[in-house]
């Protein structure tokens, strides 16, 4: 069975500072798909991106940035300099190899609030 | 390209009553999936449709099916309705297996209230 968490309910930071949101998986698959989706408060689930599990290379796109861990099963979402429109709910998810089904596995999310 | 569809947004219905909510995934897209956004128990997979197969299916009654049509679109329908039901339906697209396009893509939801 695939497992998410999402052990940061709620993280409330000031505008310009660092957040890091963190996500823990657990799977048997040998290969799988990790996701981060942003969901603002319109609800319309964002994605954001998607590592596969054999490549563990950092990845950094404009102020966000993810850290991939797969000795520690750790997908974690640096946001640099946060801003207001930053605030939303973040989802980690993970998903069984390509061929399978599409059926992503979700954490419960961190509620970030970014204050001006 | 235009992304996925839901319709309608918002829904309130009565308890024992049925329902049916209408997903079309992005042009060319021919995976659809439904997934159940409630504050109790988060985001849960219902099911996943595949050239009008259904691949997969979550933990969840016989109350809840789905159907995919020739040209992708999708609708979810719950009968028998309970309070619990209440919760945002969010469908999402992807492309065929294969290759690098393997995200999900989500339109913005339907609203259900059982009342």
């Amino acid at each position: 069975a695939q497992k998410v968490t999402q052990a940061q309910t709620e993280i409330s930071v000031v505008e310009k500072e660092d957040v890091t949101l963190d996500c823990v998986y657990e799977t048997r698959d040998t290969t799988y798909y990790l996701f981060w989706y942003k969901q603002p408060p319109s609800g319309e689930l964002v994605f954001l991106i998607r590592r596969n599990s054999f490549d563990e290379q950092n990845e950094i796109s404009g102020r966000y940035s993810w850290n991939f861990q797969k000795s520690t099963s750790s997908f974690n979402f640096t946001i640099t300099a946060s801003q207001v429109v930053d605030s939303a709910v973040y989802f980690c998810a993970l998903s069984p190899p390509p061929g399978s089904a599409r059926q992503l596995t979700f954490g419960s999310g961190t509620q970030l609030t970014v204050l001006p | 390209k235009a992304g996925v569809t839901q319709t309608p947004r918002y829904l309130i219905k009565t308890r024992g009553q049925q329902v049916t909510l209408s997903c079309s995934p992005i042009s060319g897209h021919r995976s659809v999936s439904w997934y159940q956004q409630t504050p109790g128990q988060g985001l849960q997979f219902l099911f996943e449709y595949f050239s009008e197969t259904q691949r997969n299916k979550g933990n969840f009654p016989g109350r809840f099916s789905g159907r995919q049509f020739s040209n992708s679109r999708s609708e979810m329908n719950v009968s028998t309705l309970e309070l619990g039901d209440s919760a945002l339906y969010l469908c999402a697209s992807s492309l065929t297996s294969g290759g690098s396009s393997y995200e999900q893509y989500f339109g913005p939801g339907t609203r259900l209230t059982v009342t």
